[in-house]
């Protein structure tokens, strides 16, 4: 079955504590993206990697990082430099680096930070 | 990057044809529209994509007039499980950046 799996589906931590959320697909995409997503509002993009060991900042970068160290995985970690960090987060991926490309996206994990 | 503008909410009921218009005036030659479909607490799902004219597949048709600054989603005989919330967007083409909207809530109603 092929898909982005995202975990966990919930998450709960600390202030002040960094927090990595994973993010996996085998789907074969060459494309991965991150966005945020608060009550009522639409997704923003945090991050987006267009190929293995290489990442660009999105609207919302600061006090988030990622890796991209295979095709396959795109983990998010979220800082304590992240002024508000509970949101919903979403994982999302396409089979060509531009936009115009289809995005496939994951189920989300909620993060809280209390 | 172009902004899109939709409605924030609709109602509908069980069987009738929902049309969601989408305002995108600064949108440039190379910008694709773009629909996503977001139920609560689940990614966003591509539903249609297009450049001009007409665009149908086995859910949905997306009408584009000539002068490509809006652009309307039209769900068929729409369903209780079509209860949703619909993102209009565009994407440039060799452009990485793209912004989903508020959206709009669509309600369905027996």
């Amino acid at each position: 079955d092929g898909g982005i799996t995202q975990s966990p589906k919930y998450l709960f931590r600390k202030e002040g504590q960094n927090v990595t959320l994973s993010c996996e697909q085998n789907l074969n995409h060459d494309a991965m993206y991150w966005y945020r997503q608060d009550p009522g509002q639409g997704l923003r993009l945090i991050y987006y990697s267009q190929i293995v060991n290489d990442f660009q900042k999105g609207d919302i970068a600061e006090g988030y990082s990622v890796s991209r160290e295979k095709k396959e995985s795109f983990p998010l970690t979220v800082t304590s430099a992240q002024k508000n960090p509970t949101a919903f987060y979403l994982c999302a991926s396409s089979i060509g680096r531009e936009l115009t490309y289809e995005q496939y996206f994951g189920p989300g994990t909620r993060l809280t930070v209390t | 990057l172009a902004k899109t503008t939709q409605p924030i909410s609709m109602d509908s009921y069980e069987g009738q044809e929902v049309n969601i218009t989408c305002s995108h005036n600064n949108i440039a030659t190379n910008d694709y529209i773009t629909w996503y479909q977001q139920f609560p607490s689940q990614g966003p799902r591509f539903i249609i994509q297009g450049y001009k004219t007409k665009v149908t597949n086995e859910v949905a048709s997306l009408f584009i007039p000539a002068d490509r600054k809006s652009s309307t989603l039209s769900l068929p005989r729409v369903s209780l499980s079509d209860t949703a919330v619909y993102y209009c967007l565009v994407a440039l083409t060799g452009g990485f950046k793209t912004i989903f909207g508020a959206g709009t809530r669509l309600f369905v109603k027996a």
